[in-house]
């Protein structure tokens, strides 16, 4: 596609559900990001991939949440037993360059709204 | 650890003014510096960004940023603001020690623009 692509735009989940989010980044681009942005806020770093490495998940906010990238393209986050807490936007981007954002531009999806309720 | 500041989280102007959004940054290096808009129900898209280099930096839809060492500010200005600059405008830091690959927001600012 022309750009990056997350599914669902909008997901309500019920507290203590699991829930999967889908981002299919730019083709090609070797790095991705999983950012959380939160009601008001600035999107928080999450995670980052270098084609199917996981290289920073210092940002993760606890072990309920976990990313993949098996074959280096398509990413998933993953959020168990979901809390109220975990209500944001979560925010994709991909970038062509294997250095992250730090000579080249990272493209973001729409991202997901997900809502606990 | 590195944190961005974004001065007034919502600044109205008319078309036509001056459009002023104030970031300051905390760094002991001068980190990369970014400006991202976001537009209603759109992805994050980037404005422009200080690299290394001449300290004016110009961006799309005629805007602009100066880096200031010595205040530790990057200030987006554009001189004539018009209706589709209605938006969210986030400052972002890259710290140049350890994380690299991250992306450090500021709260953002939303923008509005009455005729």
């Amino acid at each position: 596609g022309a750009g990056v692509s997350q599914s669902p735009r909008y997901k309500v989940a019920k507290r203590g559900q699991d829930v999967a989010l889908r981002c299919d980044p730019i083709s090609g681009h070797v790095s991705l990001f999983w950012y959380q942005q939160a009601l008001g806020q600035g999107p928080e770093f999450l995670t980052y991939f270098q084609n199917e490495a996981q290289l920073d998940k210092s940002g993760l906010p606890s072990d309920r949440f976990f990313a993949e990238r098996p074959e280096g393209s398509v990413s998933t986050l993953k959020i168990q037993r979901t809390q109220q807490e975990d209500s944001a936007v979560y925010l994709c981007a991909s970038s062509p360059s294997t250095h992250g954002t730090l000579n080249t531009e990272a493209f973001f999806g729409q991202g997901t709204r997900l809502t606990v309720v | 650890a590195q944190s961005v500041t974004q001065l007034g989280s919502h600044v109205s102007v008319s078309e036509g003014a001056l459009v002023l959004l104030r970031c300051n940054y905390s760094s002991s290096v001068p980190p990369y510096l970014f400006w991202y808009v976001q537009y209603p129900n759109q992805g994050l898209q980037l404005l422009l960004k200080y690299t290394t280099g001449a300290t004016l930096v110009k961006g799309i839809n005629g805007f602009e940023a100066e880096f200031k060492k010595s205040e530790t500010s990057f200030h987006l200005t554009k001189p004539s603001a018009h209706m589709s600059d209605a938006a969210e405008y986030f400052c972002a830091v890259v710290p140049l020690s350890g994380g690299y690959n991250k992306l450090i927001f500021g709260a953002g600012t939303r923008l509005a623009v009455h005729p």
